[in-house]
């Protein structure tokens, strides 16, 4: 019921491209989706986050899409830069109880080529 | 960037040894705490603290002691690890302990021998 489950693992996209992350959940409670990019030598910082009463949230080149019946939501990287090259977390947080507390999904390693 | 500060960052220790970890943050907030996290796997969290009083402990095994002195500074007590303990140990804050943004740390990273 905690799990959140995150793929692809690593991806290389190429300068200009576009990058697609893409996790799932199980608990019906979370009710706050955030993602953190990680770099290297640095903890997680917050990137974007989404509540589930709206499909889509735009920061300049990232985009969240949320589907609540499939349970599922995606990180979109437009225009992917080098300076993208991070780990990329996704996760899961409801209001109360055990779902109070954030659940990461396992990581996405993104390296942005030239 | 320099809001969650923690040392060390890199320490190597035997299984006999015992060490601490810190952290401290300079952003006024009144909940604290500590992941661990390794490889491939999810971030795991292994203790909470609100007001200096710990409000959660993820099953985590008593050779990992955690200390709140003060709503700034926490600790991680560390004595007879084993090897499987290596990992990257991060520290967050936040303005309190639920719905609240969390701050972290750049972690320790922490190879047992």
């Amino acid at each position: 019921q905690q799990q959140v489950k995150q793929s692809p693992q690593s991806l290389i996209v190429q300068k200009g491209g576009i990058s697609i992350i893409n996790c799932a959940y199980e608990n019906t409670a979370f009710d706050y989706f955030p993602w953190y990019q990680q770099f290297p030598g640095k903890g997680p910082a917050l990137l974007i986050a989404i509540r589930p009463d709206v499909s889509e949230k735009k920061e300049g080149r990232f985009t969240i899409s949320f589907n609540k019946s499939a349970k599922q939501f995606s990180l979109h990287i437009m225009d992917s830069q080098p300076g993208d090259s991070a780990t990329y977390f996704c996760a899961g947080r409801g209001n109360a109880g055990t779902a109070s507390k954030l659940t990461f999904g396992t990581g996405t390693r993104l390296q942005v080529t030239l | 960037e320099t809001g969650v500060t923690q040392t060390p960052r890199h320490l190597v220790m035997g299984m006999t040894n015992k060490k601490s970890l810190k952290c401290e943050q300079h952003l006024g907030h009144n909940a604290m705490y500590w992941y661990k996290q390794s490889a491939k796997k999810p971030l795991e969290l292994m203790f909470v603290y609100n007001f200096k009083e710990q409000t959660e402990n993820n099953s985590v095994p008593s050779r990992f002691s955690p200390e709140c002195p003060n709503s700034s500074h926490l600790f991680l007590h560390l004595h007879t690890l084993q090897p499987e303990d290596s990992a990257l140990y991060l520290c967050a804050s936040s303005q309190g302990d639920g719905n609240y943004e969390q701050y972290f740390g750049p972690g320790t990273r922490l190879t047992v021998t």
